[in-house]
């Protein structure tokens, strides 16, 4: 199992400029999350999904899109990047909600950097 | 007042030592609280979770739990160089839907294991 895989690992967008973040995983979980932490600070939860079809907005959703066609893809649309967009975004998943023990453990991507000059 | 919270640090403990990492919440209902490494550069990974007061013990890491109090810790024992690393305190916080009910991070707290 690859488990979360995420794509690019790096990338400089100016201003203005538009992007996709994928994000796939292969455990057949059904919940998935972007998050971004900014240098020094925790991570902030962008959007969630609890399956196919099911988004929802999280604590920073502005400026940011997602949608989950399959139950292994979670991609994040950037539209009108902007400085401070400038972060690191993770892509997790888990099999279930918090609250019902192991299975609501999160597993973490790798990671995309993102500069927006 | 921040909804969870951690001494930014940086804690700098000698090789051999026990490490303790503090984190306190603001919402008296979370039940769920976590502890994630993550080292410079790479993604968070969990190392202990916990549910009820009191103590739990994985190998060297002890994670303990005061609902009362609103705080929840991190022992690392006979702690390495391998240790240093940024934890990070996750609650669930209180809520009844929503993104109330995912994890909220604090800042993390940096650790280095000197040896």
């Amino acid at each position: 199992n690859a488990g979360v895989t995420q794509t690019p690992k790096f990338r400089i967008l100016k201003i203005g400029q538009s992007m996709t973040l994928q994000c796939t995983q292969d455990m057949n979980h059904n919940y998935m999350y972007w998050y971004r932490q900014d240098p020094g600070m925790g991570l902030k939860l962008i959007y969630y999904s609890v399956g196919a079809g099911i988004t929802d907005k999280g604590e920073v959703p502005n400026g940011y899109n997602v949608s989950r066609s399959t139950t292994e893809d979670f991609p994040l649309r950037l539209e009108l990047a902007a400085p401070s967009q400038t972060s690191v975004y993770f892509c997790a998943s888990s099999r279930s909600v918090y609250g019902s023990g192991s299975r609501g453990t999160q597993y973490f991507g790798p990671g995309t950097r993102l500069l927006v000059l | 007042q921040k909804e969870v919270e951690q001494n930014s640090g940086p804690l700098s403990v000698p090789e051999g030592a026990i490490a303790s990492l503090n984190c306190t919440y603001s919402d008296r209902v979370s039940q769920s609280f976590f502890w994630y490494r993550q080292y410079s550069g790479k993604s968070p990974e969990l190392i202990m979770s916990i549910y009820s007061n009191g103590d739990k013990e994985d190998g060297r890491f002890t994670a303990q739990l005061n609902k009362a109090s609103q705080y929840v810790s991190l022992l690392i024992r006979d702690s390495q160089p391998s240790d240093s690393a940024t934890y990070l305190c996750a609650v669930v916080l209180g809520g009844s839907s929503g993104s109330a009910r995912q994890l909220t991070f604090g800042s993390g707290t940096q650790l280095t294991v000197l040896p």
